[in-house]
């Protein structure tokens, strides 16, 4: 069955960097899209990268391009997001999802989630 | 950026009840528009894609209706397991959400 495994996330400075990890299993890994949602607690969710199959095709939302980098190694069915410059409003529990098939851009699975806490 | 508008925000119903939520697109979005439901401390759940197509293994009191900017999920008898947070999410052009709307015991 499909898993993904997110990890990685703890506890942080602000200005500091952090990489999350996921951990993709029960699927060709390489044949799907997949994305990084964050949702803030309390709060409801926020999409923030998309990476084709490939890793050919990237999307950002505003809140965290240029800080923010998804990648991915299809060797290792993992998928990465590099954090920098953290902030305390990047705070949340961040999702790996797949991406449904083409041409439906939904998110069908979706890991546990990992927390990110970015405090002094 | 195309934003998304749920409501109600919060909706207490009782067992056996129908309930429906609303989701509208800032603009149109086809029926490229998904439904989620959320339990706490738990990941999203995909129920329904593309509008109306019903995510295999959800349970077939689960609906979803519209097109263009007007979306609805309605489910027609709840039970105690639907008790949650509902999320729409449009994939017409990068993705948003949302703002969810939790169903509460009345």
């Amino acid at each position: 069955q499909v898993q993904l495994v997110e990890s990685g996330g703890g506890l942080v400075k602000p200005g500091g960097s952090l990489r999350l990890s996921c951990a993709a299993s029960g699927f060709t890994f390489s044949d799907y899209y997949m994305s990084w949602i964050r949702q803030a607690p309390g709060k409801g969710l926020e999409w923030l990268s998309y990476i084709s199959n490939s890793g050919s095709t990237i999307y950002y939302a505003d809140s965290v391009k240029g800080r923010f980098t998804i990648f991915r190694d299809n060797t290792k069915n993992s998928l990465y997001l590099d954090m920098n410059s953290l902030r305390a409003e990047d705070t949340a529990v961040y999702y790996c999802a797949r991406v449904g098939p083409f041409p439906n851009d939904y998110f069908d699975y979706w890991g546990p989630g990992t927390l990110v806490t970015v405090s002094s | 950026d195309i934003q998304m508008t749920q409501s109600p925000s919060t909706l207490s119903a009782s067992v056996g009840d129908r309930v429906t939520i609303t989701c509208r697109a800032s603009q149109s979005i086809y029926s490229w528009l998904a439904w989620y439901q959320q339990k706490p401390g738990k990941a999203p759940k995909l129920l329904i894609y593309k509008a109306s197509s019903l995510e295999s293994g959800v349970p077939s009191r689960f609906s979803g209706s519209g097109s263009g900017t007007e979306f609805t999920l309605t489910i027609s008898s709840l039970q105690p397991d639907d008790f949650a947070s509902y999320y729409c999410q449009q994939y017409n052009t990068y993705w948003t959400f949302g703002q969810g709307t939790k169903v509460e015991i009345k």
